[in-house]
């Protein structure tokens, strides 16, 4: 049980497209979601929490309108890296977590290249 | 505010040996913590978690961690090494009740000498 999947795993794109990455609860209900990024040697940092429904809320330093969170379901979320550009190469990861657990599952994350 | 220190980011035991990760929390409020580990290119698979029930927890392939508060730590341990442990390893923490953000350490890279 608890698996969450990403998609896609990797992804390569010219500067200037956008990508969309899914974030899906597999086997559960998924009230919030986060959506973490992770640089080469260190360790997540918490990009933007999403409720099911609801607007994400996003930590400091981190631009709503690049980072477009979408989580219109129990079971998916969406991040979509807007007018990519190189420095926003990235592995990023998403958890899920069901309403009234303290345990963040995690994705198997997307690996960005923008070139 | 809540943070968590890993001591050591990188550490070597031979196969068959104790593997002993440090890990200690700061947190204003009774915390939730948490062992996480990853394999390269891949997402957290979680370890073990303490949630304020026993203070010895044992997680997924033989590891187990000590919550002691008097010390805020919360060391990971496992009797024997084993090759496949060789990973990186997360502590993190959260604040408890559900929905609570979740702050992770910079992460210990364990090596396994065969």
């Amino acid at each position: 049980g608890a698996v969450v999947s990403q998609h896609p795993s990797r992804v390569i794109c010219k500067s200037g497209t956008s990508v969309k990455i899914e974030c899906r609860s597999l086997d559960f209900q998924a009230t919030t979601m986060f959506w973490y990024r992770q640089f080469p040697k260190q360790s997540l940092m918490l990009m933007a929490t999403s409720n099911e429904g609801s607007k994400a809320t996003y930590e400091q330093g981190v631009e709503k309108d690049k980072f477009l969170i979408n989580h219109a379901s129990l079971t998916l979320s969406t991040l979509t890296v807007t007018s990519a550009h190189p420095e926003d190469s990235s592995f990023y990861i998403c958890s899920a977590q069901e309403l009234y657990q303290e345990t963040q599952y995690f994705g198997p994350g997307t690996r960005l290249l923008v070139l | 505010a809540q943070s968590v220190t890993q001591l050591g980011s990188h550490v070597s035991v031979s196969e068959g040996a104790l593997v002993l990760l440090r890990c200690n929390y700061s947190s204003s409020v009774p915390p939730y913590l948490f062992w996480y580990v990853q394999y390269p290119n891949q997402g957290l698979q979680l370890l073990l978690k303490y949630t304020s029930a026993a203070t010895l927890v044992k997680g997924i392939n033989g590891f187990e961690a000590e919550f002691k508060k008097s010390e805020t730590s919360f060391h990971l341990t496992k009797p024997s090494a084993h090759m496949s442990d060789a990973a990186e390893y997360f502590c993190a923490v959260s604040r408890s009740g559900g929905y609570q953000k979740v702050t992770f350490g910079t992460g210990t890279k364990l090596q396994v000498i065969p």
